[in-house]
């Protein structure tokens, strides 16, 4: 059983230009969020994809949108990119409904893609 | 304002002895989680805690909730190198996803 894939594992842009970023979502999962985590920091949460539409959001600006595809696969693309948008860019996937019917519930990570912007 | 706080933030600690690594959250939760993270490396889920006075054990680690404190910790016994890593604790409140705290780098010395 395959857990949560990512691609590219590491991505090197430079300020101004456009990025996408992929994710697979763990077998049997169908909800999909992304989160940004800096060096040192912990991961912050940019958005969650649910029957390919964003279910909720966090506080980032509109430079970061994504997508969710029928097979649950989702996409984050950053335009515009910015020096502070160098990060480790997280997927994370659940069973719909996780948290709210019991302790198996929770988010699995894929290892990240790791965005460099100079 | 949302937020989750962890103390300490750097812990050096000696192999076979014993720690507490706390998890404060400033708002209404369901429920709590805590992650490994190595360097470099994702995110790996230990505990799901989902209920006031919660207690979970897995091997060296045990964690508790108590969410009227709104408080939750992660105690290391007989601690051993394997266990150096940064570890986040993380809330889910209601109307919004996951918060994590700000990590705790633990590093065992032999």
């Amino acid at each position: 059983d395959a857990g949560v894939t990512q691609s590219p594992t590491h991505l090197i842009k430079t300020r101004g230009q456009q990025v996408t970023l992929r994710c697979s979502p763990k077998s049997g999962h169908d909800t999909v969020s992304w989160y940004q985590q800096a060096l040192g920091q912990g991961p912050q949460f940019i958005f969650q994809y649910y029957e390919e539409e964003e279910r909720q959001r966090g506080n980032f600006p509109d430079r970061f949108s994504g997508h969710q595809f029928p097979n649950y696969s989702s996409e984050l693309n950053v335009n515009a990119l910015l020096l502070g948008d160098s990060a480790l860019y997280l997927c994370a996937s659940s069973p719909a409904g996780a948290g709210r019917y019991g302790d198996t519930d929770t988010q699995y990570f894929g290892p990240g893609t790791r965005l460099t912007v100079l | 304002e949302l937020k989750v706080e962890q103390n300490p933030l750097f812990l050096s600690m000696q192999e076979g002895k014993n720690y507490t690594i706390y998890c404060n959250y400033s708002t209404t939760s369901d429920r709590l989680y805590w992650y490994r993270q190595d360097p470099g490396k994702s995110l790996e889920s230990l505990f799901v805690l989902l209920s006031n006075g919660a207690v979970k054990q897995e091997g060296r680690l045990m964690a508790s909730l108590d969410t009227k404190a709104r408080l939750s910790t992660l105690h290391i016994t007989a601690a051993v190198h394997d266990l150096s890593a940064t570890y986040f604790c993380a809330v889910d409140p209601p109307g919004h996803k996951y918060i994590f705290g700000t990590g705790t780098r633990l590093k065992v010395l032999a």
